[in-house]
């Protein structure tokens, strides 16, 4: 069964600092990695995946995450963060077949300005 | 593109009474998702559909909970009857046909914010 750690309920950092929020997973087979973000009364937007290829992936607002097999990690991370990133942040997995998305207990991320 | 349309976006009601939620996903989007998520918690899957038939229920409490996507589009969830552990955030998803572009994403819509008292 797939399964997916967030180690950290909270990340304090300063606005203009780098931040990394923390994900590890276990799945059978090959991974398919996500992070969603969700801001107060809205749903999950998704940030960026992990299926094959490239360790580093890109996504949506300057974020990106480096997918690192060894260590079954999947951290999160962007060089120079800004208020408005202060959010709640979630990774999800799933295998490579037609199964729902398991997510991790999510990571509140808080900018200061 | 039109997203996941969900309503009612609040509900408030009291405990044993009944309550449904519907769900519109993307159009042409063949599996739909029901997802249950508690403050402080990850979303946690309750039912997942392909076209009008169930994939998996395993994790939905079937003797309060039922779910039903006739026609294979809309989608309703239903808690009859609701206890107070079931106050959550109700999100349903949706998902593209394997094969056809950005088939590996959830999209998700906002979520109806269940309060039982």
């Amino acid at each position: 069964a797939q399964s997916v750690a967030q180690p950290e309920d909270q990340v304090n950092v300063a606005e203009g600092n780098p931040l990394t929020v923390k994900c590890t997973y276990s799945v059978s087979g090959n991974p398919y990695l996500f992070w969603y973000v969700q801001y107060p009364n809205r749903g999950l937007q998704f940030l960026l995946k992990y299926i094959t290829g490239d360790n580093l992936v890109k996504g949506s607002y300057g974020f990106e995450a480096e997918f690192n097999k060894s260590q079954t990690s999947f951290h999160l991370k962007k060089p120079s963060a800004l208020v408005s990133d202060s959010a709640l942040y979630f990774c999800a997995v799933r295998d490579s077949g037609n199964t729902p998305l398991v997510f991790g207990k999510g990571t509140r991320l808080s900018v200061i300005a | 593109e039109a997203g996941v349309a969900q309503s009612p976006r609040y509900k408030i009601i009291e405990k044993r009474q009944s309550v449904a939620f519907w769900c519109n996903p993307i159009s042409g989007h063949a599996t739909l998702y029901w997802y249950q998520q508690i403050l402080g918690q990850g979303p946690k899957l309750l039912i997942q559909f392909q076209n009008n038939g169930v994939v998996d229920d395993s994790q939905l409490p079937k003797d309060r909970f039922s779910a039903e996507r006739l026609k294979g589009v809309d989608s309703t969830l239903k808690i009859q009857p609701a206890k107070l552990e079931d106050s959550a955030v109700y999100l349903c998803a949706s998902r593209q046909p394997p094969g056809q572009g950005k088939d590996n994403e959830q999209f998700f819509g906002p979520g109806t914010r269940l309060t039982v008292l």
